[in-house]
């Protein structure tokens, strides 16, 4: 099936500081991608939809200055958490469809996520 | 926002038994979706069902879907302390966005 790689895996930064976690389309292109945060025995929140090209839809309650994605081409989108706190630590992950792939292309294919923590 | 309710939140079986997790949800979909979760780990799809499907079965798990109730199940027959992992339903309403359920927190104990 189709792979979706994420980094960095784990990340431990200084409050006040900016985190970029990268994800990436292997072996297909994805015009969108969707970003999903995940709290400790949680279920995942949709943040926003990377849109390739233009801008990203953000869900609501998610601030779009706190969380800057940038969807520069169809293979690579990429999360920017800036002036990250302490609250901000979480599971991030990323996600896409493969809609040239086979059939029962509904489905996304996850990145293995980004663990953040913000001291 | 979170659509999907998910029954049990936990559930510890022993090897051999059968694991039944239950979904329910509040709008209109055009397909559901489960996935599965190793701790830390991103979620690996497991089976679809579109809105006009019944009942799907892909090797030792069953699907169930009953739109008049808003409601579906996963049936893991036969289990193994492989299958420990959270069991996640997501619903596709359209627009691309799949809905992430509260998960089941599944243990199989060998």
């Amino acid at each position: 099936g189709a792979v979706v790689s994420q980094h960095p895996s784990r990340v431990i930064c200084k409050s006040g500081t900016s985190v970029k976690i990268e994800c990436r389309s292997l072996d297909f292109q994805a015009t969108t991608m969707f970003w999903y945060r995940q709290f400790p025995k949680q279920s995942l929140m949709l943040m926003a939809t990377s849109n390739e090209g233009s801008k990203a839809t953000y869900e609501q309650g998610v601030e779009k200055d706190k969380f800057l994605i940038n969807h520069a081409s169809l293979t690579l989108s990429t999360l920017t958490v800036t002036s990250a706190h302490p609250e901000d630590s979480s599971f991030y992950i990323c996600s896409a469809r493969d809609w040239q792939g086979a059939s029962n292309n509904e489905k996304l294919f996850f990145g293995s996520g980004t663990q953040l923590s913000v001291l | 926002s979170q659509q999907g309710e998910e029954d049990p939140q936990a559930l510890s079986i022993q090897e051999g038994e059968n694991a039944t997790m239950n979904c329910s949800y509040k709008t209109s979909i055009n397909n559901l979706q489960w996935y599965r979760q190793n701790s830390g780990r991103g979620l690996v799809h497991l089976i679809l069902i579109r809105s006009n499907e019944r009942e799907k079965h892909s090797g030792r798990l069953r699907v169930t879907l009953d739109t008049s109730k808003k409601s579906s199940s996963l049936l893991i027959t036969a289990s193994r302390a492989a299958d420990t992992a959270s069991y996640f339903c997501a619903t596709d309403s359209g627009g691309g966005k799949l809905i992430f359920g509260q998960g089941t927190e599944l243990s199989v104990k060998p």
